[in-house]
């Protein structure tokens, strides 16, 4: 079974301050893909990543780096410079790929809180 | 904006009741998924249409059903409605590529009084 883990259930920092949400996940699967999402006090869940399991390469977008460790069955997302925007609950998910178009398991999210 | 149209945004009913949400997803995209979004159980799939079709099932309780229309648009029904389903419940929609990320609607909370 898919499982994915986000051990920090809320984490708080001041502003310009880097932080890292942690992901760890369980699968079987060969082939699968990761997520993060964006849940802001609004409420619609917005994407951000997908990650291929065949591809380990770190990510980076704007002040968002994402890092894979297949070794470690983690995938980490680090923002850089915080800013209060940024205040949102991100969550992790992973699906499997094979079959195409497969339903997302989350984790229970990690609630960042950036204090100006 | 993702594109995926969710109505209504909010429902207030009665237990006992019957309720039908709307998802009409992006342009093109085949997939359309309904999750349940709750404090207790987090966020959980229910079930996906694909083109038509039930593709896969969830954690989705027989008092629900669901089905996706000729125009690709979905409608999750829930009925004999309990307190606990109390929710913000998602649609997703992806494309038929292998694997497309899935895109959200802004959900519609159900609060049951």
């Amino acid at each position: 079974a898919q499982k994915v883990t986000q051990a920090q259930t809320e984490i708080s920092v001041v502003e310009k301050e880097d932080v890292t949400l942690d992901c760890v996940y369980e699968t079987r699967d060969t082939t699968y893909y990761l997520f993060w999402y964006k849940q802001p006090p609004s409420g619609e869940l917005v994407f951000l990543i997908r990650r291929n399991s065949f591809d380990e390469q770190n990510e980076i977008s704007g002040r968002y780096s994402w890092n894979f460790q297949k070794s470690t069955s983690s995938f980490n997302f680090t923002i850089t410079a915080s800013q209060v925007v940024d205040s949102a609950v991100y969550f992790c998910a992973l699906s499997e790929a094979l079959s195409g178009n497969t339903p997302l398991v989350f984790g229970k999210g990690t609630r960042l809180s950036v204090i100006a | 904006d993702s594109g995926v149209t969710q109505t209504p945004k909010h429902l207030i009913t009665a237990t006992g009741q019957r309720v039908t949400l709307r998802c009409s997803p992006r342009s093109g995209d085949l997939s359309v998924y309904w999750y349940q979004q709750s404090l207790d159980q987090g966020l959980q799939f229910l079930i996906q249409y694909y083109n038509g079709e039930e593709r896969a099932k969830g954690n989705i309780l027989e008092r629900f059903s669901a089905q996706q229309f000729p125009d690709l648009h979905s409608e999750l029904n829930l009925s004999s409605l309990e307190l606990g389903d109390s929710a913000l419940y998602f649609c997703a929609s992806s494309g038929g590529g292998n694997n497309q990320p899935q895109h959200f609607g802004d959900g519609t909370r159900l609060s049951i009084l």
